[in-house]
């Protein structure tokens, strides 16, 4: 059984970039959630989703979005990158709608200068 | 007001201490409270997942949930070295239909052997 894999493991980036962050999910999981952890915070839930559909989504602007895919992959995107965007992103697997058993990949560091 | 507070930390105990970890939350009509454990450079993994009032155990690890005084507590007893590391609590609102998921700031936690 794959764990749940994301890359890159870190990525400096410039204020107005844009980046993509890709994460695998744990075989046989068909939901992904993202997470922005700033340093010394807890994680703060991006959105979800579900059978490559958004399900749900926590308070951040729309430069920041995403994408699953039919093998249930799934991408997160943010559009002009501000210096607050500098943290740690999280994503999560899990069978199902909700955060019940959800498997969290190492992150991507990423720093915007 | 914030969905969700804990205590930062941190906290140092001495091996074979037993710990308390807590957060309050702000809406009595929260379901489902989970608590993760972060170790340094991880990703968070589940620890426990409950639902509603009570009670939970699994061996060191005990989860309380206090839905009249909105607060949780993450229980450790005969703590070890190797549970040195953030404490997280996350609440999943659920029944106010709302599919997100709030976590605490984490509390930071040193055993001393």
């Amino acid at each position: 059984e794959t764990g749940v894999t994301q890359s890159p493991t870190h990525l400096i980036k410039t204020r107005g970039q844009q980046v993509t962050l890709r994460c695998s999910s744990q075989s046989g999981h068909n939901t992904v959630s993202w997470y922005q952890q700033a340093l010394g915070q807890g994680p703060q839930f991006i959105f979800q989703y579900y059978r490559e559909e958004e399900n749900g989504r926590g308070n951040f602007p729309p430069r920041f979005s995403g994408l699953q895919f039919p093998n249930y992959s799934s991408e997160l995107n943010v559009n002009a990158l501000e210096l607050d965007d500098s943290a740690l992103y999280l994503c999560a697997s899990s069978l199902g709608q909700g955060f019940y058993e959800q498997y969290f990949g190492p992150g991507t560091r990423l720093t915007v200068t | 007001q914030k969905e969700v507070e804990q205590d930062p930390g941190p906290l140092s105990v001495p091996e074979g201490a037993i710990v308390s970890l807590n957060c309050t939350y702000s809406n009595s009509a929260f379901q489902y409270f989970m608590w993760y454990r972060q170790y340094s450079r991880k990703g968070p993994e589940l620890l426990m997942y409950t639902y509603s009032s009570g009670n939970k155990e699994d061996g060191r690890f005990t989860a309380q949930v206090d839905k009249s005084s909105k607060y949780i507590s993450l229980f450790i007893r005969d703590s070890q070295p190797s549970d040195s590391a953030t404490y997280l609590c996350a609440i999943n609102p659920y029944q106010t239909g709302a599919n997100n998921l709030f976590f605490g700031t984490g509390t930071r936690l040193t055993v001393i052997p």
